[in-house]
C-alpha cells in the first residue's frame, strides 16, 4: 500500500506553546488528507478535512483557530496545536487519499501529544 | 446522531472461536466501507473493503446489508494474533473517512 509518513511520533510541550505535526504522503500526490484525534480506549474522531491549495473544513466542535491545518502541497499537509492545553493531549492521526489511487485511505503512524 | 455505531465490546472468545462483530451506519448515500484493525498505540491499518456482495479474505468474511444500514464481519477459527481493536469506517460524500467506535477483541488461549 502507498506510504504516509507522519512526523513526530511522540512530543511532550509545556501548556501555552504551539506544536507542529506533520503528514507526508511518500510515494502519491494526495488530493485530500484527513487529521484525527483519538483519547485512549476512544474512536478516531475526524477532525477536518484538508484538500490541496483550499482551506480546511471542519467537524462541528473542532475550533479551527486552534487546531491550524494547512495542505500547501499534494505531498504535505500540517497540523499546529496552538496554545496547547493538558487537555489536548492525544493520539493525532492523518491520512491521505487520492481517488486516482484508491478507494481507501492510508494513515501515518500518528503523534502522541502530550501538553505538560 | 453518530455517524457510524458500533458495540465496543470487549470480546474475549477462546482460539479457533468464530466472532462477529457488526456496524451500523447513518447516511444512506454513503459509498464505500471498510474494516480496519488497530493494535494499541498504533494506526489503523485496512483489515478489508466490504463489497455489496460480501466478501472473504481467508477466515475474515465481510457483508453489507445497505436496506438494514449495516455491515459485519465475521472472523473463523480465532487466533491469538487477531487481539486487536476493529473499527468499521465508511465514506461521507467529500470522500471523508468516518469510523466506528471500535470494537475490542481478546482471543485467549
Amino acid at each position: 500500500g502507498a506510504v504516509v509518513s507522519q512526523h513526530p511520533s511522540r512530543v511532550i510541550c509545556k501548556s501555552g506553546t504551539s506544536v507542529k505535526i506533520e503528514c507526508r504522503s511518500l510515494d502519491f500526490q494526495a488530493t485530500t488528507m484527513f487529521w484525527y484525534r483519538q483519547f485512549p480506549k476512544q474512536s478516531l474522531m475526524l477532525m477536518a478535512t484538508s484538500n490541496e491549495g483550499s482551506k480546511a473544513t471542519y467537524e462541528q466542535g473542532v475550533e479551527k483557530d486552534k487546531f491550524l491545518i494547512n495542505h500547501a502541497s499534494l505531498t504535505l499537509s500540517t497540523l499546529t496545536v496552538t496554545s496547547a492545553h493538558p487537555e489536548d493531549s492525544s493520539f493525532y492521526i492523518c491520512s491521505a487519499f487520492s481517488v486516482g489511487v484508491s478507494t481507501e485511505a492510508f494513515f501515518g503512524q500518528g503523534t502522541r501529544l502530550t501538553v505538560v | 446522531r453518530k455517524e457510524v455505531e458500533q458495540d465496543p465490546g470487549p470480546f474475549n472468545v477462546p482460539e479457533g472461536a468464530t466472532v462477529a462483530f457488526n456496524c451500523t451506519y447513518s447516511n444512506s448515500a454513503s459509498q464505500s466501507f471498510f474494516w480496519y484493525r488497530q493494535d494499541c498505540r498504533k494506526e489503523p491499518k485496512l483489515l478489508m473493503s466490504v463489497y455489496s456482495s460480501g466478501n472473504e479474505d481467508g477466515r475474515f468474511t465481510a457483508q453489507l446489508n445497505r436496506a438494514s444500514q449495516y455491515i459485519s464481519l465475521l472472523i473463523r477459527d480465532s487466533k491469538l494474533s487477531d487481539s486487536a481493536t476493529y473499527l468499521c469506517a465508511h465514506t461521507g460524500t467529500g470522500n471523508q473517512f468516518y469510523f466506528g467506535t471500535g470494537t475490542s477483541l481478546t482471543v485467549i488461549p
